[in-house]
């Protein structure tokens, strides 16, 4: 059963401490996204990788916030330092695009992450 | 930029009855997604709409793609309690990124 594998799925950390968000999408999907969820803000794009290349990080807070596709089997999302603000539901999710259209995103379980 | 708006926010409805929600979308789109996210949950694809004026249908669920390719919605005929969970449209224009709404929160009184 194929599945976007996310860790940790929950992490409370201090301020100003770097947290590593990490996702392992279904084998052979060629794109990976990260979304932020929040009650005030909805699902959030904040970046989005094809075939390990970042193709849009628009939406990320560049000061702090990094993404990136080391490998085919791994993406990280990380924040550093980390503030209160950036408290949400992190998802990854990862997809098989051929061409110019696109296909269903396949979402992780989501890291829920708290900002002390 | 793109904007995609949904309505209702909420939606509180008695098991049987039939529920919509409207997404538009201040451009036109390449494809529209439909998502469904549980309580807790993570959001989970529904379908994809790509042809102006499509009409697909999933056991009681018919989405619609608008005939401009602006708009769509979700029906849901005769609710029950595992419909609850909050719909999410995502719209994708031509050259870009799929744009979320930010979704219709479904309860159903059982």
């Amino acid at each position: 059963d194929a599945r976007v594998t996310q860790t940790p799925r929950h992490k409370v950390t201090e301020m100003g401490q770097e947290v590593t968000m990490r996702c392992q999408p279904i084998l052979g999907h060629n794109t990976v996204f990260w979304y932020r969820q929040t009650m005030m803000q909805g699902l959030e794009l904040l970046a989005y990788f094809r075939n390990r290349a970042p193709l849009d990080d628009s939406g990320m807070p560049k000061d702090r916030f990094s993404a990136e596709m080391p490998d085919a089997t791994l993406a990280t999302l990380k924040i550093q330092p980390s503030e209160p603000r950036d408290s949400a539901v992190y998802f990854c999710a990862s997809g098989l695009v051929i061409s110019q259209g696109n296909t269903e995103a396949f979402f992780g379980q989501g890291t829920r992450l708290t900002v002390v | 930029g793109q904007q995609v708006m949904q309505i209702p926010q909420y939606q509180h409805v008695q098991e049987g009855e039939d529920f919509t929600t409207y997404c538009n979308s201040s451009t036109t789109l390449s494809n529209i997604q439909w998502y469904k996210q549980r309580p807790g949950g993570h959001p989970v694809f529904l379908i994809q709409l790509v042809k102006s004026g499509e009409v697909k249908k999933q056991k009681r669920l018919t989405f619609q793609f608008g005939e401009a390719k602006k708009n769509s919605s979700l029906h849901i005929t005769a609710t029950q309690t595992t419909d609850v969970g909050t719909y999410f449209c995502a719209g994708r224009a031509n050259a870009g990124k799929s744009t979320f709404g930010d979704g219709t929160t479904l309860t159903v009184k059982p």
